[in-house]
């Protein structure tokens, strides 16, 4: 069966900080995909990237990044420079190869103070 | 393209009634899901739909049915709603799934209370 574990339930940082929000997944196809989703206060659902598990390149997107390792089956989003509109809720999801049912992690709650 | 709407934002039923939240998208997906969310759970699968006529379970379908007449609409019903179906409820919308990890967009949730 697949699973997402978020261990990090709640982080707090000082803006300009940077912060990582672990993923753990665990799956037994060999071909899968790794979203990261936010949700601000407001409440939708913000889809941030997608990776194939084929693909271990890391990927840079502003001051965010995600670091893929499939070694241990860990996909690590990192914010640098936090900025109190990162504060938000953020989820890690898997899909297996077929279909496009997403199992999602528990979330973290990320915190940025001023 | 208004994306993915979903319609009321804000119920409050009483025990044993029953409803349907509306969940609409205008980008021609073929693929339409629901997912509820609950504190300290993420957000778990319902139902599902591949195309106009066909529907599947997903991780927590009991208490819930589903239909999918249009590409468009994919209305999720309550038929008698008890404390427990308490969530946030997302439609989500994606091309086809034939590939598989289509990235899911979803809609703005609906927040249901039942007493």
């Amino acid at each position: 069966a697949q699973k997402v574990t978020q261990a990090q339930t709640e982080i707090s940082v000082v803006e300009k900080e940077d912060v990582t929000l672990d993923c753990v997944y665990e799956t037994r196809d060999t071909t899968y995909y790794l979203f990261w989703y936010k949700q601000p206060p407001s409440g939708e659902l913000v889809f941030l990237i997608r990776r194939n598990s084929f693909d271990e390149q890391n990927e840079i997107s502003g001051r965010y990044s995600w670091n893929f390792q499939k070694s241990t089956s860990s996909f690590n989003f990192t914010i640098t420079a936090s900025q109190v509109v990162d504060s938000a809720v953020y989820f890690c999801a898997l899909s297996e190869a077929l279909g496009n049912k997403l199992v999602f992690g528990a979330g973290t709650i990320l915190r940025v103070k001023s | 393209n208004a994306g993915v709407t979903q319609t009321p934002k804000f119920q409050v039923l009483k025990t044993g009634q029953s409803m349907t939240l509306q969940c609409a998208q205008d980008m021609n997906h073929e693929y339409m899901s629901w997912y509820r969310q609950d504190p300290g759970m993420g957000l778990r699968l319902i139902h599902y739909s591949v195309g106009a006529g066909i529907t599947d379970q997903g991780e927590v379908p009991n208490g819930y049915n589903v239909s999918r007449s249009t590409t468009e609409d994919f209305p999720l019903r309550l038929l008698s709603a008890a404390p427990s179906q308490t969530s946030v409820y997302f439609c989500a919308s994606s091309y086809g799934a034939a590939s598989g990890g289509e990235t899911q967009y979803f809609g703005p949730g609906t927040r249901l209370l039942v007493l």
